[in-house]
């Protein structure tokens, strides 16, 4: 069974705060990461599919890094906004395996 | 890109009954994917929906319980059967975007309740 552990559980910030989640996985046989945002009563939308080892990328104000010798990756909000607001969700593909998701983060932005 | 339809989109049910959730696609797609978010759980595949075969399912999870459909390219249904409380979950159906990049294009997705 593959663990992909999301931390925080959830946070709140205010409006203009910047933040950042962590999704750690396992190192070994690792084929993918991905970011979803998931509001309430919508769709999880993809922010970014990750390969490679050090690989960094931006969507606006959003972005994300990926170390996948440690097991790894930062999702970045620079100057969150109350459109931010959702769950945050990220999930590990291996070599062999359908994708695993972490629980996710809830994040609340208050203007 | 996908569009996914999904309904319904939300339902309160009582125990013991059967509910049936609907997902079309814009596009014809090989794989539709059926998964389940208990509440404070992470999302879990349920089980692969191909076109032509049997749907395939992830470990604790049977074809007695949530039977599957796929008539063709672009819609798929998946029924929760028997139900029971644990079984209040959203249920989400997707499908891999084009393009190689392995995202993933969610429906809305259905929020049942059993009481």
């Amino acid at each position: 069974i593959l663990n992909v552990e999301q931390s925080p559980q959830s946070l709140h910030v205010q409006e203009g705060d910047s933040t950042n989640f962590t999704c750690s996985f396992p190192s070994s046989n690792f084929y993918a990461l991905h970011w979803y945002r998931w509001e309430t009563a919508k769709s999880p939308e993809a922010l970014f599919v990750m390969t490679l080892n050090g690989d960094e990328k931006k969507k606006g104000r959003i972005s994300a890094t990926l170390n996948t010798k440690e097991g790894y990756s930062y999702l970045y909000i620079k100057g969150s906004q109350p459109e931010d607001s959702a769950t945050y969700l990220c999930a590990f593909r291996s070599g062999y395996s359908t994708l695993t998701f972490g629980k996710g983060t809830m994040l609340l932005v208050s203007p | 890109s996908a569009v996914i339809s999904q309904k319904p989109s939300r339902d309160i049910c009582q125990r013991g009954t059967s509910l049936t959730i609907q997902c079309q696609v814009d596009s014809q797609v090989t794989m539709m994917f059926w998964y389940r978010q208990q509440p404070g759980q992470s999302l879990t595949l349920i089980a692969t929906a191909n076109q032509g075969s049997e749907a395939t399912y992830e470990s604790g999870f049977v074809i007695d319980k949530f039977p599957i459909s796929r008539p063709n390219l672009t819609f798929s249904t998946l029924t929760v059967s028997n139900m029971s409380p644990e079984d209040s979950s959203i249920y989400l159906c997707s499908v891999d975007g084009t393009g190689g990049t392995g995202e993933l294009f969610f429906g809305e997705g259905s929020r049942l309740t059993v009481l």
